[in-house]
Formats: C-alpha cells, sequence, structure tokens
C-alpha cells in the first residue's frame, strides 16, 4: 500500500491565479480530510468527504476554497485567485470506513507558495 | 469550544534524560487523544493514540480526564526522537476531524 499521495509536492503561483491540490487516499478508504498548517501554526482542519459527498466544511473559508471527492480519482482542493496569505501547507488525510479503525493516515503534504 | 493546548513551542533535552511533552485539552464530549510526529521531511505519523494504551518506541501518554491532559513521556530520551509533536484530539460523533495542538520540537542532544 502505497499510502496517501499528494501532488504537486510543491506549487508556486502569482496572485490571482487557481491553485489544483491533490490527494488519493490509501487503498480501500472512502474518508478524506483536509488540514492546512500556516507558517507557525498547527494543522487546522479544513474538511471532510467521503465520495461524492461533503460531510463537514466547517473549517473552509468561505469564499475562493472548494473541495471535491469524485466517484472516480482523487480528492482535490481548489483555491481560486490566491492570494499571499494562502500560502501554507496543505495536508490531506485519509482513514478506512466507518466500522474500522479511524484512524487519519497522512499524506506528504503540499507547500503552496504565492508570490 | 474544542481547544488543544501544547504549551512549550521547543523543548530540548540531553539523550538519555526522560521527557515530558504537555497537552492539554478542552473539549465537552467524549474525545479521543492522539499523539502524532513528524520528522524531519517525513509526513506525519500516528504515534500513540490513548484507547490503545500501548507503547511505542518507548513512549507512553496517558489520559487525565480529570486534568484533561494527556501528556506523552519517556523515561530515556534518545537522539533519534528529535522531531515535532502533534497532540490532537478526535469526536466521532462530529466525523472524526482532528483538532491540533501547535506541536512542540523536541530537540535531544548527544
Amino acid at each position: 500500500n502505497a499510502g496517501v499521495m499528494q501532488n504537486p509536492r510543491h506549487l508556486v503561483r502569482r496572485r490571482g491565479q487557481e491553485a489544483r491540490l491533490r490527494c488519493s487516499p490509501m487503498k480501500g478508504h472512502s474518508h478524506v480530510y483536509w488540514y492546512r498548517q500556516l507558517p507557525e501554526e498547527g494543522l487546522k482542519f479544513m474538511v471532510y468527504l467521503q465520495k461524492e459527498n461533503i460531510i463537514d466544511e466547517s473549517g473552509m473559508p468561505k469564499e475562493r476554497f472548494s473541495a471535491e471527492f469524485p466517484k472516480e480519482g482523487p480528492s482535490i482542493l481548489r483555491i481560486q485567485q490566491v492570494v499571499r496569505g494562502d500560502s501554507a501547507a496543505y495536508f490531506c488525510a485519509s482513514s478506512p470506513p466507518a466500522g474500522g479503525s479511524r484512524t487519519q493516515y497522512f499524506g506528504p503534504g503540499t507547500r503552496l507558495l504565492v508570490l | 469550544a474544542q481547544r488543544v493546548t501544547q504549551p512549550e513551542k521547543l523543548l530540548s533535552v540531553f539523550k538519555g534524560a526522560p521527557v515530558e511533552l504537555k497537552c492539554n485539552y478542552s473539549y465537552s464530549g467524549s474525545p479521543e487523544l492522539f499523539w502524532y510526529v513528524q520528522y524531519s521531511r517525513q509526513r506525519l505519523q500516528l504515534l500513540l493514540r490513548h484507547i490503545s494504551r500501548e507503547s511505542i518506541k518507548g513512549f507512553t501518554a496517558d489520559l487525565n480526564k480529570g486534568e484533561t491532559s494527556f501528556h506523552l513521556k519517556k523515561p530515556f530520551a534518545q537522539e533519534e526522537d528529535s522531531a515535532m509533536y502533534y497532540c490532537a484530539l478526535s469526536d466521532y460523533n462530529q466525523g472524526g476531524k482532528l483538532i491540533f495542538g501547535q506541536g512542540t520540537e523536541l530537540s535531544v542532544k548527544p
């Protein structure tokens, strides 16, 4: 099992551009969580998704941010019209379906730099 | 409000010394507590979860509901323990999202 995969590992964008971050969960995992780590801060929850459903987006900024987890393919975190304050490390985690261990396994993160 | 506090940003000890990384939480439900570790240039890895009551790499952590604490301890630190340590809580009744502390950097000197 390759573990949780995220790409790209590093992403540089200019202000106003769009950023797309991808997360492939571990095989057999149907729950995906996104977290953001701003410089000098801990990880903050953003959104929790299951296949084709957003379960909890209470940590997502109201504007410019969206997330999806389609039936096929990776989960995508999309940031439109990026600003300098979006520069951070974005981590994805996955966990098995309900009934099994709910331990979250983390990907290596995507480090976004907005110039 | 749900909150996890790790009061020490940096903890520096010598090899062989005891280590205690502090974690306090504020939560009204029934949380599950975790310690995650991040070694240099590696991803976050689960170290301990309170319901397992196990010892991993010599580390233990006991949930103290009275003091709302989940401190991480190791009797004899090793240089390879140097890493960032994050305490986190989760309430599966709210989907299992993790609430993290700000992390403590442990530096073990030879």
